[in-house]
């Protein structure tokens, strides 16, 4: 079975502390992307950053870095001195393709609160 | 340029009513797919289109759902006899076409069915 899961449901940080949300999938694939969107309190989902199965390097940008290791099937994301703008819920996702079809399996999601 | 778009934004339907969700994708992107999120959930795949071929319908729940692409650019997402249980945000996506490109989601469309 595909399966994402984000186990931390809540996680409240004050500024400028470093906070890891988790992630952890399930797939049989050996090709497949993960994927994290945020959707801030405005409720729309806003692209992350794309991985794909092949690629285990770790990738920083800005604040945000992304740790994927394949051997516990895990790709979590950490944000660096997070500020109040980062509060919302970030949703991690598994894409697979199944013949013809693509789709986006996502986990349920870790609400982020970052307090002043 | 522009984003995915859907309207209406909120749509509030009596148990019973038929409605029609509209999503017009990012010009050019062959992809396009449909999700319902529950609050409090991630988004829950119902179907997906190839231009104007619906390739996969395994998410949607029930024949009262139907989703149509006629010319291979808007779509429109029709519950039939809605019921309280179909309240829910629906969003819609469009990507360029390869399975490993990201999803560009639309801001939703709020249903709620009294």
């Amino acid at each position: 079975a595909q399966k994402v899961t984000q186990a931390q449901t809540e996680i409240s940080v004050v500024e400028k502390e470093d906070v890891t949300l988790d992630c952890v999938y399930e797939t049989r694939d050996t090709t497949y992307y993960l994927f994290w969107y945020k959707q801030p309190p405005s409720g729309e989902l806003v692209f992350l950053i794309r991985r794909n199965s092949f690629d285990e390097q770790n990738e920083i940008s800005g604040r945000y870095s992304w740790n994927f290791q394949k051997s516990t099937s895990s790709f979590n994301f950490t944000i660096t001195a997070s500020q109040v703008v980062d509060s919302a819920v970030y949703f991690c996702a598994l894409s697979r393709r199944v013949d013809s079809s693509y789709k986006l399996i996502f986990g349920s999601g870790t609400r982020l609160l970052v307090r002043p | 340029g522009a984003g995915v778009s859907q309207s209406p934004r909120y749509k509030v339907t009596k148990r019973g009513q038929d409605v029609a969700l509209r999503c017009d994708p990012i010009s050019g992107h062959v992809s396009l797919y449909w999700y319902r999120q529950a609050l409090g959930q991630g988004p829950e795949f119902l179907t997906y289109f190839n231009y104007e071929a619906q390739q996969d319908k395994s998410g949607l729940p029930n024949d009262r759902f139907s989703a149509e692409r006629p010319e291979g650019s808007i779509s429109t997402l029709t519950i039939q006899r809605t019921e309280q249980r179909d309240s829910a945000m629906y969003r819609c996506a469009s990507s360029p076409g390869k399975w490993r490109d990201e999803q560009f989601f639309g801001p939703g469309t709020r249903l709620t069915v009294l």
